[in-house]
């Protein structure tokens, strides 16, 4: 089955411990994101990655890295979270033609920082 | 950078009766997306307009894509309980170099 997988799904965690949100397709796309939602802000694009070792800054990438070392994987990592990093987080992924084609969602991971 | 205001942000209506949601873009847009998010869900695909002036069917939903490619619209005749949950317009900007950009979302709540 074609699909996005985030893990975790719901995690609770304190200011300034470090983690990993981790995001997966496997249908060979080459455009993954992540977004965040929050309540009167709709989604929010974190990062963005074209394909393998390509990433780029989405609207709010301040406190938030990511890596694409292979085509499947994209994961989000927190160095050092903060209580407003609070959210709803969801990846997404694409195919990747002459433009952005329909974007896949995963499930989303709900974050809560203390 | 490139906005994407959508309207309005809460829309309330009775099952039967039509809803439309509008976006409009401060840039000239590549393409615009549509999704549907229902409540406690993740958002969900419904259509891509490319095509200045475009207007695309699906059912009950008409979409439309402004000569301009600055403004959008979702239009929902004879709105059913099955509607109800956040349509959101997404809109890529010219030159596809920017990342996709959403609206804030437009609720859609139905009274039976």
């Amino acid at each position: 089955e074609a699909q996005v997988t985030q893990n975790p799904r719901y995690l609770i965690t304190v200011t300034g411990k470090k983690l990993t949100v981790t995001c997966s397709q496997n249908m060979n796309h080459e455009y993954m994101s992540w977004y965040r939602q929050d309540p009167g802000l709709g989604l929010r694009q974190i990062y963005y990655s074209m394909n393998v070792e390509v990433t780029d800054k989405g609207d709010v990438p301040e406190g938030y890295k990511v890596s694409r070392k292979e085509k499947r994987n994209f994961p989000l990592i927190l160095e050092s979270p903060s209580p407003n990093q609070t959210s709803l987080y969801f990846c997404a992924s694409s195919p990747l033609g002459s433009l952005t084609d329909t974007q896949y969602f995963g499930p989303g991971t709900r974050l809560t920082v203390l | 950078g490139q906005q994407v205001m959508q309207i309005p942000q809460y829309q309330h209506v009775q099952e039967g009766e039509d809803f439309t949601t509008y976006c409009n873009s401060s840039t000239t847009l590549s393409n615009i997306q549509w999704y549907k998010q229902r409540p406690g869900g993740h958002p969900v695909f419904l259509i891509q307009l490319v095509k200045s002036g475009e207007v695309k069917k699906q059912k009950r939903l008409t979409f439309q894509f402004g000569e301009a490619k600055k403004n959008s619209s979702l239009h929902i005749t004879a709105t059913q309980t099955t509607d109800v949950g956040t349509y959101f317009c997404a809109g890529l900007g010219g030159g596809g170099a920017d990342g996709l950009t959403f609206g804030k979302g437009t609720h859609l709540i139905i009274q039976p």
